[in-house]
């Protein structure tokens, strides 16, 4: 079974503070995806890695996929209150497409 | 485009009750899942199909959980009878393999709650 580890599970920060969360595993996965949810929606797909070591970047977020492929980190720089919500990282095995293994999560507030 | 559209948005009920839950996906999406969300956690899933072929249901609870997507398009998901850990939110989500990603575009969820 692929488990997918997000620390930390809480965050609470003050606006225009840099943060990180962290996805770990002990099983490689072939593509590693970010969702942001807010309260009463679903999950929002935020960016997919797929290359060991790749990194991406959205605005003010950056995304890292570890070189091994099984871990993964997302950094936001300046976080605003509009960054409030449940970041979730979920990865995909090479012999299933389309099962996602979803992290526990991490909830994330900015105080303005 | 309309997203994945879920009906209830809400649902209270008593323990042993039965309830239902309908997902229509994106138009074309032939792959469809049922999630459960606990609070503050990530979702778990229950079945994904394939058009009209559940190909994996290992973690739906065939006791009291069942699902059909009979046209490989729109799904219900039953649980008779709930039960009080039962309560959660309920997601579906649709995807394609056209695209040529794996993202899963989701529905806003039924919040469950079983008294």
């Amino acid at each position: 079974t692929q488990l997918l580890e997000q620390s930390p599970q809480f965050l609470s920060i003050q606006e225009g503070e840099n943060l990180t969360v962290y996805c770990n595993s002990s099983s490689v996965f072939s593509s590693l995806q970010w969702y942001r949810q807010e309260p009463g929606e679903g999950p929002v797909l935020l960016v997919t890695v797929v290359t060991g070591g790749e990194v991406k970047k959205l605005k003010r977020l950056t995304f890292q996929f570890g070189d091994a492929r099984k871990d993964s980190s997302l950094h936001i720089t300046a976080a605003q209150p509009g960054d409030t919500g449940l970041y979730l990282c979920a990865g995909s095995g090479g012999t299933s497409y389309g099962k996602l293994t979803f992290g526990q999560g991490t909830i994330l507030t900015v105080h303005p | 485009e309309a997203g994945v559209v879920q009906s209830p948005r809400y649902k209270i009920i008593e323990k042993k009750q039965p309830v239902a839950f309908w997902c229509n996906p994106i138009s074309g999406h032939n792959t469809l899942y049922w999630y459960r969300q606990n609070l503050g956690q990530g979702p778990e899933l229950l079945i994904r199909y394939e058009n009209e072929e559940a190909v994996d249901d290992s973690q739906l609870p065939k006791d009291r959980f069942s699902a059909e997507r009979l046209k490989g398009v729109d799904s219900t998901l039953k649980i008779q009878p709930a039960e009080l850990g039962d309560s959660a939110v309920y997601l579906c989500a649709s995807s394609t393999r056209t695209s040529g990603s794996n993202e899963q575009f989701f529905g806003p969820g039924t919040r469950l709650t079983v008294l």
